[in-house]
């Protein structure tokens, strides 16, 4: 069976890093090509990041140059790091696999809420 | 980069049809969208993909009376004999590859209120 599992999110401080942690099972992290998504609250979902099967990334205009993804193959596991947080940036994170050749995504976890707030 | 517009919210009778709209910037209505249903407190989960030309292709498990279909710009996700938990938040998404990046666009979804 499939899950994704993420963890991490909590209350920051405007300016402050969080790391976020994407567990999978069923399914290889590194064979795939993994996202996060955002959804701010009461919003629609907003693209953040990818890492492509072979390793490199991707990220939306508006994180570019503060958030990180990578992963570790030996855990299963993905990882956003998020530096330099800003009050936009509160949303609940969701981690998610974009299944090729179809092209959609197709496993996602549960989110883990992050909120920036002084 | 695609813009997607979606109408912030819609209704319909249980039982009744109801098709939802996603449109796409002019310069991009050529492109194939996706879209996911999003019930309360939960993760989206793919519904189908939707081509330019109108041809459809459901996720395993979505029921035969969700409908995909288009015109020029726009993408619709039909659902007919609605049901109550069809109510739920419904997004349209594409990607896209800009100067070799892949890129993925969500429009602001749609609440589809079940009366």
């Amino acid at each position: 069976e499939v899950q994704v599992v993420e963890t991490g999110g909590g209350l920051i401080q405007p300016g402050g890093s969080l790391r976020l942690s994407c567990a999978a099972s069923g399914f290889n992290v590194g064979s795939n090509y993994m996202n996060w998504v955002r959804q701010a609250p009461g919003k629609g979902l907003e693209w953040v990041s990818v890492i492509y099967s072979g390793g490199s990334t991707s990220y939306a205009d508006s994180v570019k140059g503060r958030f990180t993804i990578s992963r570790d193959n030996s855990k299963n596991t993905l990882y956003l790091q998020m530096d330099s947080l800003r009050a936009e940036d509160t949303a609940v994170y969701y981690c998610a696999r974009y299944r090729t050749p179809e092209n959609y995504f197709d496993y996602w976890g549960q989110g883990t809420l992050v909120t920036v707030s002084s | 980069l695609p813009v997607l517009t979606q109408p912030p919210s819609a209704s319909a009778l249980l039982g009744a049809s109801i098709k939802l709209t996603c449109t796409l910037s002019s310069e991009h209505s050529t492109y194939t969208i996706e879209w996911y249903q999003q019930r309360p407190g939960r993760s989206p989960q793919y519904i189908m993909k939707v081509k330019s030309d109108g041809r459809y292709t459901r996720g395993d498990g979505i029921p035969d009376r969700f409908m995909g279909s288009s015109s020029g710009a726009d993408r619709y996700l039909t659902f007919s004999n609605l049901h109550s938990d069809d109510e739920a938040e419904y997004h349209c998404g594409e990607s896209h590859t800009i100067d070799g990046q892949v890129g993925w666009v969500f429009g602001g979804g749609t609440k589809l209120t079940v009366l």
